[in-house]
Parts: structure tokens; C-alpha cells; sequence
């Protein structure tokens, strides 16, 4: 059973078009944080967040920290080619990270 | 230049022959991890370090050893390797930890295949 929750596990969209990912718990988080991964590379890290209902962006990247810090979301407006890639959610509890099982973004031109 | 490295970036290898994957950071950073990630099933924490001669067990420690005699090396030892130990790895590094979660910086990942 996966601590962290992320859907949808796969999105094929266009260049142009707004998506959103979710990262879901049962369990309360003093942060999270989302990574983007490429094919054989690490993950790197995109934006932390601490504050329940903190929202954050990254140019057309808006990540947002639910209320309870249970759960947390990545927006992306105007989709393009170049956002293509693993996108995985993570967690630290009790000095241990806790990834979610990822969502692969394919955005077509 | 801030970096993760780990060797080797490929590995095939057979059943029960030791193997000892390395992962060295340069950014004098306390914490080290060790990860496994598989298809459907995202990164599952082995190992990870807090400190010199401190380490503690992750999700999935079953069949790996590490060690941290320095602060910059944290290896993951694989005694007797077994197929279902095939995967990608990544070590990983952040600052301390201060009670709530440091940005990781990763290595490239190391792609063992267990015959």
C-alpha cells in the first residue's frame, strides 16, 4: 500500500492544454514536495511546500498544499512538449521520504 | 559543481555474487538515502543516513546492507543478489534534516539486472 496516492498514473495530452495532478494521503504531512524526472536521470526537486493551503507557482507550474496537509496538487497552464516527464510526489515523516508511484505527462506538440 | 555521483550507471550481474554499488555527494550534506524504483510503484526508500556511523532501515531493507563511515560516501552492498532485486537505484543527499523535509539531490541512478 502506497502511503502517497497520485493520479492519474499517465496523461497524453496536447501542447496547449491545462492539466492537473493530484497527490492524495490518509496521513498528515509537515511538507511536501514534488519532483520532475526524465528518462535516466534522477529526480529533481520542482517546489516544497509547508503551509497548509499554501499555493506556489513556478512560472506555469501552480502547486498547491491542502487545508489539512494531507494532500496536495500540481497545476500546469498551456501545457508544452518540454513539461514531458515523471512527475512524483513526496513526503518526509519520522526521518524517512515517501514517494508516490508517479505520473508520466506526455505532452504532444 | 554540487553533485551526486554514483557507480556504476550499469550492472549485469548473476544470482548470490556480491556487488557493491557506490554514491559519493560533495555538497558536505548530512542526510543520505538509498532508493529502488521499479515500474507502478514510484521510489522506495532502502536506507538512508542521518549522520556519520548512523543508519537506519527504509521501506525495503530486505537483502541490502550500507554503511557510512564518511560523511561523503554512503555504498549499498548487495551480499547475495537475487533476480528480484533487479531495478533502477538512486542515491540521494540533503541537508539536515530540521523536522520538516530538505530538497533531495539525486544521482544519476545505477541500472542493476540480477541473472
Amino acid at each position: 500500500t502506497q502511503l502517497l496516492e497520485q493520479s492519474p498514473q499517465f496523461l497524453s495530452i496536447q501542447e496547449g492544454e491545462n492539466l492537473t495532478v493530484y497527490c492524495n494521503s490518509s496521513s498528515v504531512f509537515s511538507s511536501l514536495q514534488w519532483y520532475r524526472q526524465e528518462p535516466g536521470e534522477g529526480p529533481v526537486l520542482l517546489v516544497t511546500v509547508v503551509t497548509g493551503g499554501e499555493v506556489k507557482k513556478l512560472k506555469r507550474l501552480t502547486f498547491q498544499f491542502g487545508d489539512a496537509r494531507k494532500d496536495s496538487s500540481l497545476h500546469i497552464t498551456a501545457a508544452q512538449p518540454g513539461d514531458t516527464g515523471l512527475y512524483l510526489c513526496a513526503a518526509y515523516n519520522f526521518n524517512k521520504f515517501y514517494f508516490g508511484s508517479g505520473t508520466k505527462l506526455n505532452v504532444k506538440p | 559543481e554540487a553533485q551526486v555521483t554514483q557507480n556504476p550507471r550499469y550492472l549485469i550481474t548473476v544470482t548470490g555474487k556480491k556487488l557493491t554499488v557506490t554514491c559519493s555527494q560533495n555538497m558536505n550534506h548530512e542526510y543520505m538515502s538509498w532508493y529502488r524504483q521499479d515500474p507502478g510503484l514510484g521510489l522506495r526508500q532502502i536506507y538512508y543516513s542521518m549522520n556519520v556511523e548512523v543508519t537506519d532501515k527504509g521501506d525495503v531493507p530486505e537483502g541490502y546492507k550500507v554503511s557510512r563511515k564518511e560523511k561523503r560516501n554512503f555504498p549499498l552492498i548487495l551480499e547475495s543478489p537475487s533476480p528480484n532485486q533487479t531495478s533502477l537505484y538512486f542515491c540521494a543527499s540533503s541537508p539536515r534534516i530540521l523536522g520538516e523535509g530538505q530538497p533531495q539531490h539525486f544521482g544519476d541512478g545505477t541500472r542493476l539486472s540480477i541473472l
